[in-house]
């Protein structure tokens, strides 16, 4: 069964800092990984997309993406208290079919 | 630009009663569409999906059903809903990756 851990936390980080997000994957033919940010209450909002080894950075987000360690991270530079919320790692196949870690909460304390 | 619509935003339905929910894409044409359900702290169940008009897959047995019958349009429905269908139903298209709707809040009473 393809699965899509995440640490649930809360994770709590100082306003400026860096949050850093984990996530591993067990179906090793996927071949796209996706950030989706979720605030309390609202639907995903798609952060951050990757589809091979290395970092993608967007702006204050960096994913990272590591295909034999079936791992992918997501960081986020200057962390902000308008950052926290809930962070959902998803891997895709072929056919756009996605499956959805658990999700990370994500704190910034001023 | 692509737009996804819900509705209703939230419902409130008394146990046994029926469902339907409305998801509606506009600005593309023949979108993979995906009906999703969030319990309360929960991830994502992919509940739905559909590659075309009246070609639905299930991924999960249940009381839930869902038909799709325009291109844009993705419906779910019930006929006596439980207290478990209680959620946050999301709808979403696909082109190269999922984009999600507004949601919908459902609490069965």
């Amino acid at each position: 069964q393809k699965e899509v851990e995440q640490n649930s936390g809360p994770l709590s980080v100082p306003e400026g800092a860096i949050a850093s997000l984990n996530c591993t994957y067990s179906d090793r033919v996927s071949q796209s990984f996706f950030w989706y940010r979720q605030y309390s209450g609202k639907s995903p909002e798609l952060i951050m997309s990757i589809y091979s080894n290395g970092d993608k950075e967007d702006g204050r987000f960096t994913a990272q993406l590591n295909k034999a360690s079936q791992y992918v991270s997501l960081l986020i530079r200057d962390s902000q208290p308008s950052d926290s919320a809930t962070y959902l790692c998803a891997s895709g196949n072929a056919g756009n079919m996605l499956t959805f870690g658990g999700g990370t909460r994500l704190m910034v304390k001023p | 630009s692509q737009t996804i619509h819900q509705w209703p935003a939230t419902l409130v339905q008394p146990v046994g009663s029926p469902l339907s929910l409305e998801c509606t894409v506009e600005g593309t044409s023949n979108p993979n569409l995906y009906w999703y359900r969030q319990a309360a702290g929960r991830g994502l169940q992919l509940l739905f999906y559909s590659v075309g008009i009246g070609q639905i897959s299930s991924e999960v047995p249940q009381n839930l059903s869902a038909s799709r019958p325009q291109d844009r349009q993705f419906i779910l429905s019930s006929k006596k809903l439980l207290l478990s269908d209680s959620g946050f139903y999301l709808c979403a298209w696909s082109p190269d990756t999922q984009y999600f709707g507004p949601g919908t809040r459902l609490t069965v009473l």
